[in-house]
């Protein structure tokens, strides 16, 4: 059974605070990592699509890292502001022969507080 | 460029019946993929069509299938409905399984 695996499961900050989770992974027949945010009410957007062993992607005050050779990927807000509150999800795209599907973790629960 | 659409958003059923939810993917994308989520779980592949085969599947039993049409709308079928088929239902479009997903707002189906 292949997991996913997401920390911690849920966050609370307040405004201004720099924060981190993980996403593990298979190390194994690693193909493309992806990063979701999925705000409440809203449909999951993404965030970033990492594919190379260290892979570094920024988008304004969020940016992600990758280490495929032990199988982790780090999420980091840099000042969290209230509305980067949401549940964010990384997915592991698992490919056999011709048949690929991404994998999904439980997601990272973060409240920021003002 | 308009987003995925998903028809209807909300939906209330009784055990035994089955139900039909249907997804309009972004223009241009070929690929569509159907999730469920239920509390506590995270997204569950269901699975993939692109240009109307199924491509991918995930480990749900047969009472959950679907189809693609010529102009990329998807649907999914539930039949003979159980209490723990109450989920939200995501569909998401793309270019293919390692692009970005883009998904729609999702159906929330409830199995009374």
């Amino acid at each position: 059974i292949l997991n996913v695996e997401q920390s911690p499961q849920s966050l609370h900050v307040q405004e201004g605070d720099s924060t981190n989770f993980t996403c593990s992974f298979p190390s194994s027949n690693f193909y493309a990592l992806h990063w979701y945010r999925w705000e409440t009410a809203k449909s999951p957007e993404a965030l970033f699509v990492m594919t190379l062993n260290g892979d570094e992607k920024k988008k304004g005050r969020i940016s992600a890292t990758l280490n495929t050779k032990e199988g982790y990927s780090y999420l980091y807000i840099k000042g969290s502001q209230p509305e980067d509150s949401a549940t964010y999800l990384c997915a592991f795209l698992v490919v056999r022969g011709a048949t690929n599907k991404l994998i999904f973790g439980t997601g990272t629960l973060l409240a920021v507080q003002p | 460029k308009a987003g995925v659409t998903q028809t209807p958003r909300y939906l209330i059923k009784t055990r035994g019946q089955q139900v039909t939810l249907s997804c309009s993917p972004i223009s241009g994308h070929r690929s569509v993929s159907w999730y469920q989520q239920t509390p506590g779980q995270g997204l569950q592949f269901l699975f993939e069509y692109f240009s109307e085969t199924q491509r991918n599947k995930g480990n749900f039993p047969g009472r959950f299938s679907g189809r693609q049409f010529s102009n990329s709308r998807s649907e999914m079928n539930v039949s003979t409905l159980e209490l723990g088929d109450s989920a939200l239902y995501l569909c998401a479009s793309s270019f293919g399984s390692n692009y970005e997903q883009f998904f729609g707002p999702g159906t929330r189906l409830t199995v009374l």
